[in-house]
């Protein structure tokens, strides 16, 4: 079936430092989702992107849409403890689809 | 609004056995998509539902089956179980089905089994 590939599968920085991971697919996509996930629960949303080239911010969180539709990024500026938890991109190729995963970035905080 | 609740939270069960898992999607959601999460598979699709008809399906056995209520609730069934289903099983629920829908997840159901 359809995969993402997601990177970096892991980071380790220091509290302060911005973040970036991205996802890319082999399809094009409508709809890009990016999660956080802690221990113990399930991923909450963080971010929803529904158009190619779409910028969207929630606090010190942005993610963009690519151009090509074939890829997304994340962005976290000045990294916090509390940022620690796996991020997984998210994708939906048509409507009626079902969402394929990223296999998570895995961020550690150090303070 | 409540969040989407799944029941139990924990289980544990040996091999062969058969598990139902339980999921209360978002007021007003429609629809409700299952996943297996497992350390070496990541996030794997089951199935989703919406007004009570199977929608999509992932690449599980037969063993893996599930049900929508009228009221959207959604139950997993799992028969027979194997070590190798000891997973984290989460519950999304979104508006309805559709590109532009998201989904929202409860906390999921870790299931061992021995």
């Amino acid at each position: 079936g359809q995969q993402l590939n997601q990177s970096p599968q892991s980071m380790f920085i220091q509290e302060g430092e911005d973040v970036s991971m991205n996802c890319t697919s082999s399809s094009i996509f409508n709809t890009w989702l990016w999660y956080k996930q802690e221990p113990g629960e399930g991923p909450v949303l963080l971010i929803a992107l529904y158009k190619a080239g779409e910028l969207t911010s929630n606090g010190r969180l942005t993610a963009q849409f690519g151009i090509t539709r074939k890829d997304s990024f994340l962005n976290i500026s000045a990294s916090i403890p509390s940022d620690v938890g796996i991020y997984f991109c998210a994708g939906r190729e048509t409507s009626g689809s079902r969402l394929t995963f990223g296999e998570g970035t895995q961020l550690t905080v150090n303070p | 609004k409540a969040g989407v609740t799944q029941t139990p939270r924990y289980l544990i069960k040996t091999r062969g056995q058969q598990v139902t898992l339980s999921c209360s999607p978002i007021s007003g959601h429609r629809s409700v998509s299952w996943y297996q999460q497992t350390p070496g598979q990541g996030l794997q699709f089951l199935f989703e539902y919406f007004s009570e008809t199977q929608r999509n399906k992932g690449n599980f056995p037969g063993r893996f089956s599930g049900r929508q209520f009228s009221n959207s609730r959604s139950e997993m069934n799992v028969s027979t179980l194997e070590l190798g289903d000891s997973a984290l099983y989460l519950c999304a629920s979104s508006p309805k089905t559709g590109w532009s829908e998201t989904q929202y997840f409860g906390p999921g159901t870790r299931l061992l089994v021995l």
